[in-house]
């Protein structure tokens, strides 16, 4: 129940645009993005829910599809701020836990 | 507090030895998760605790792991005859409701080392 995220791995020179994809094999009422620095605590970015209602981050935007369960997250204009390892998250079957996945490393050079 | 807090942030064991660890979530959260982050790997959900319902303990991986939660405050995750594959950084998070619906705030997290 592990949702998958592509691509693995992403470099990109500051100010140019990143899209990171999270998909689900089961269906989905919400999606969470959470962005985890090295060495540091995973810290919330946003939550999507179905209905199309959105609550987070004001500058980086995300798209959730629920008829294909899939999320994507737009990071555009990057910074060098942004740099970190993205983590979706898919309601557990309780609902209650969240269940992520393995992660999109992004790295932005000067 | 101002965050989840966690003790302690680094703990070396031998292997077979029992391991406790401490969470501390932020005041007023009734949800409080526990997750095993192993070394370049994604968060794996290990237990949940909501207010004083059961807790969901079905992402335990073994019986040598267990959670305790008094009310709505301090948790404590312990491991028991630690093995090499419990190396990894354990995280909590806690949240005013389910992480299903809305945003959680993680500790820094305790590195367990199992030598």
């Amino acid at each position: 129940q592990q949702p998958v995220q592509s691509p693995q791995a992403v470099i990109l020179r500051e100010g140019e645009d990143a899209v990171i994809n999270c998909s689900s094999s089961k269906a989905l009422y919400s999606v969470h993005w959470y962005r985890q620095k090295h060495g540091e605590a995973p810290v919330f970015l946003m939550i999507l829910l179905k209905g199309g209602e959105q609550k987070g981050h004001d500058k980086i935007s995300a798209s959730f599809n629920e008829k294909k369960q899939q999320s994507s997250l737009y990071l555009t204009a990057s910074q060098l701020s942004y740099s970190g390892t993205y983590f979706c998250g898919t309601p557990s079957g309780s609902g209650y836990a969240l269940n992520f996945g393995k992660g999109t490393s992004l790295l932005v050079t000067p | 507090g101002a965050g989840v807090s966690q003790s302690p942030s680094n703990k070396v064991t031998e292997k077979g030895k029992d391991v406790e660890l401490r969470c501390d979530p932020i005041s007023g959260h009734t949800a409080l998760y526990w997750y095993r982050q192993r070394l370049g790997q994604g968060l794996e959900f290990l237990i949940y605790f909501q207010g004083n319902s059961a807790p969901d303990k079905s992402g335990l991986p073994s019986d040598r792991f267990s959670a305790e939660r008094t009310g709505e405050s301090v948790s404590t995750l312990t491991i028991q005859r630690t093995q090499q594959e419990d190396s990894a950084v354990y995280l909590c998070a806690s949240s005013l409701g389910g992480q299903g619906f809305t945003e959680a705030f993680f500790g820094q997290g305790t590195r367990l080392t199992v030598v």
